[in-house]
């Protein structure tokens, strides 16, 4: 049961490029989109988030794209700096987070 | 900045044995979750907790699993009868309000359960 998908396990950026992660959904229930970054041995640290009456979020370099109709969001990093390197996590829901299973961004000085 | 904390950040243990993992979630937050990631796969849901009870559980939380909130600090997973397939990351995470569509989890750093 995927309800969240992120299908590109990993991408690598080079230093000042933008980054663009991507995740579906399929549960049209889904009312709030986080997106989480997480190091080995450590828990994931909350980023950003939509609420699904809007479609666009900023905060500093980070900026989330949420398309409903076609169930997916993305997420945008301008620029990319070598500590962005780190697995991203996406999740939906309410209370009972659904997580994708993570992308891994490597950028590269 | 408010974080949540776990402790303790391993544990190994015996299949068979008990297993208390401990967290303290941000102070003002009222509802309360467990998570945990087993090697290589995604992170899975738990059990949310509020106002003393269980709110929603998993699939996986059967009734070796069981929360707690002893005081008005800690938050606690026990798993009673461990088994191999238990050995995970947990995390544990808070939220303030519990709100539809604008309440965001804050997590801690994971506890490493390893069943030997």
């Amino acid at each position: 049961d995927q309800q969240v998908k992120q299908n590109s396990p990993s991408l690598s950026v080079q230093e000042g490029r933008i980054s663009i992660l991507n995740c579906d959904y399929t549960n049209s229930m889904f009312d709030y989109f986080l997106w989480y970054k997480k190091y080995p041995a450590e828990g994931p640290t909350f980023l950003i988030s939509i609420s699904s009456i809007k479609d666009k979020n900023e905060d500093g370099r980070f900026t989330v794209f949420l398309n409903k109709s076609a169930k997916h969001l993305s997420l945008h990093i301008v620029p990319s700096q070598p500590g962005d390197s780190a697995v991203y996590f996406c999740a939906g829901g309410f209370q009972k987070l659904v997580f994708g299973t993570g992308t891994r961004l490597l950028v590269s000085p | 900045e408010p974080e949540v904390t776990q402790t303790p950040s391993h544990q190994v243990t015996q299949m068979g044995q008990e297993v208390i993992l401990r967290c303290v979630p941000i102070s003002n937050h009222l509802y309360f979750y467990w998570y945990r990631q087993i090697l290589g796969q995604k992170v899975e849901f738990l059990v949310s907790f509020y106002n003393n009870e269980i709110s929603e559980k998993s699939e996986i939380f059967d009734d070796q699993f069981s929360v707690e909130r002893p005081d008005g600090s800690n938050f606690t997973l026990k798993i009673r009868s461990t088994k191999l397939e238990d050995s995970a990351m947990y995390f544990c995470a808070s939220s303030e309000l519990g709100r539809a569509g604008t309440d965001t989890q804050y997590f801690g750093p994971g506890t490493r359960l390893t069943v030997l």
